[in-house]
């Protein structure tokens, strides 16, 4: 049973370049969280797709857009990055919204925005 | 709105010391509340949860009791190893107008020493 999945696991961009991640979900499971994680920091919400829409979002602005596509994967697109946009990205995958709690999280992409 | 602070590590200790990590948390209504571990090279993973007043979430040793009248979740063990060194954050999940969504603590780095 293979579990949260993300793409690419590195990449490395220069400023005002665009990107796009993708996130498999673990199998069962159909919704996707998005997570930005700064060096020595704890993730922050970006947003949460479920039904292929935007369900929740956090603080981030519109230059963080996302995607949610018929079979449960999602993609999360940064325009025009900045320097400060170099973090771990990370995916979570869960169940419905019944808040059982339990996130299951991808390894992670690792963007350098030089 | 809603928030999680947690001790700032790192915090090291002998093996088969005694941990405890302290969790408040900020939240308009009533939470789930969870501990979720970060080891060296891996992704995030949930330790523990407790979803009411007075739950108390175990796991592996670890500890935590839902205290909604000190609005805490300390995580607790009773005697570390040195394979438990990791990052352990601290995080809620509640209903927002969307759905479900979970926040984290900054985290607290743990190093246990042989």
């Amino acid at each position: 049973d293979a579990g949260v999945t993300q793409s690419p696991t590195h990449l490395i961009k220069t400023r005002g370049q665009q990107v796009t991640l993708r996130c498999s979900p673990k199998s069962g499971h159909d919704t996707v969280s998005w997570y930005q994680q700064a060096l020595g920091q704890g993730p922050q919400f970006i947003f949460q797709y479920y039904e292929e829409e935007e369900r929740q979002r956090g603080n981030f602005p519109d230059r963080f857009s996302g995607h949610q596509f018929p079979n449960y994967s999602s993609e999360l697109n940064v325009n025009a990055l900045l320097l400060g946009d170099s973090a771990l990205y990370l995916c979570a995958s869960s169940r419905g919204q019944v808040n059982t709690g339990e996130l299951f999280f991808g390894e992670g992409s690792r963007l350098t925005v030089l | 709105g809603n928030s999680v602070t947690q001790m700032e590590g790192p915090v090291t200790l002998s093996e088969e010391a005694f941990l405890t990590i302290n969790c408040t948390y900020t939240a308009t209504g009533y939470p789930s509340l969870f501990w979720y571990v970060q080891y060296p090279g891996e992704g995030l993973q949930l330790l523990l949860k407790a979803t009411k007043a007075d739950d108390k979430g175990s796991n592996k040793g670890f500890e935590a009791t839902y205290r909604k009248e000190t609005t805490s979740f300390h995580l607790e063990k009773g005697s570390v190893q040195v394979s438990d060194s990791a990052v352990y954050f601290c995080a809620l999940s509640d209903r927002g107008t969307g759905g479900f969504k979970t926040i984290f603590g900054a985290g607290t780095r743990l190093f246990v020493k042989a």
